[in-house]
């Protein structure tokens, strides 16, 4: 158990619809990162924020948004799905910024249909 | 954009040791080099990070040359459980090294065998 938490395990949804992911950092973790992976895509990296405050963007998509908040936990909007967007979405957290010593939760998977 | 090249896949037999190389060009002066393991529909684990020549922790080492520009994960005396993708992590120059783009590898998966 990596301390991070995701919900919810899974989600079904049809396109055009819009779900929201969420994430709980570990206990004193400012950092949290935003991972989606396909089968033909690998692991890529959408989004990082830091302490509430967006440090980084990976190929993150116009349609989907992110934020921290005051409490840190992280919350990971998608909208307009399409079919395309069906994936296990991952989030992690570490102490820093710049830190590459991330832990990641167990992941949503998301089936659009 | 930095790119890592990793072999797709690797066999091994069980207690054998594992050498897994990811080449990264491009990598910034600041940036640390780390490998991760995934399981099938797990979120993946840290294993190693280094930033020169070798680092060693209780489950593997790390080896990296003098121009950084490639790093080696060396398992000993693999086991089945074992099996998993493998990926490697560096920073992204383009946007600030390693505060920045954070780009894994296509991961290598290791089978081991019995």
């Amino acid at each position: 158990d990596s301390g991070v938490t995701q919900t919810p395990k899974h989600l079904i949804t049809a396109t055009g619809q819009r779900v929201t992911l969420r994430c709980s950092p570990r206990s004193g973790d400012l950092s949290v990162y935003w991972y989606q992976q396909s089968l033909d895509q690998g692991l890529q990296f959408l989004i990082q924020y830091y302490n509430g405050e967006e440090r980084a963007k990976g190929n993150i998509l116009e349609r989907f948004s992110a934020q921290q908040f005051p409490d840190l936990h992280s919350e990971l909007n998608l909208s307009s799905l399409e079919l395309g967007d069906s994936a296990l979405y991952f989030c992690a957290s570490s102490v820093r910024a710049g830190y590459n010593e991330q832990f990641f939760g167990p992941g949503t998977r998301l089936t659009v249909l | 954009l930095a790119k890592t090249t990793q072999p797709i896949s690797m066999d091994s037999y069980e207690g054998q040791e594992v050498n897994i190389t990811c080449s990264h060009n491009n990598i910034a002066t600041n940036d640390y080099i780390t490998w991760y393991q995934q399981f099938p529909s797990q979120g993946p684990r840290f294993i190693i990070q280094g930033y020169k020549t070798k680092v060693t922790n209780e489950v593997a080492s790390l080896f990296i040359p003098a121009d950084r520009k490639s790093s080696t994960l060396s398992l000993p005396r693999v086991s089945l459980s074992d099996t998993a993708v493998y990926y490697c992590l560096v920073g992204d120059p383009s946007y600030g090294g390693s505060q920045g783009n954070l780009i894994f590898g296509k991961g290598t998966k290791l089978s081991v065998k019995p």
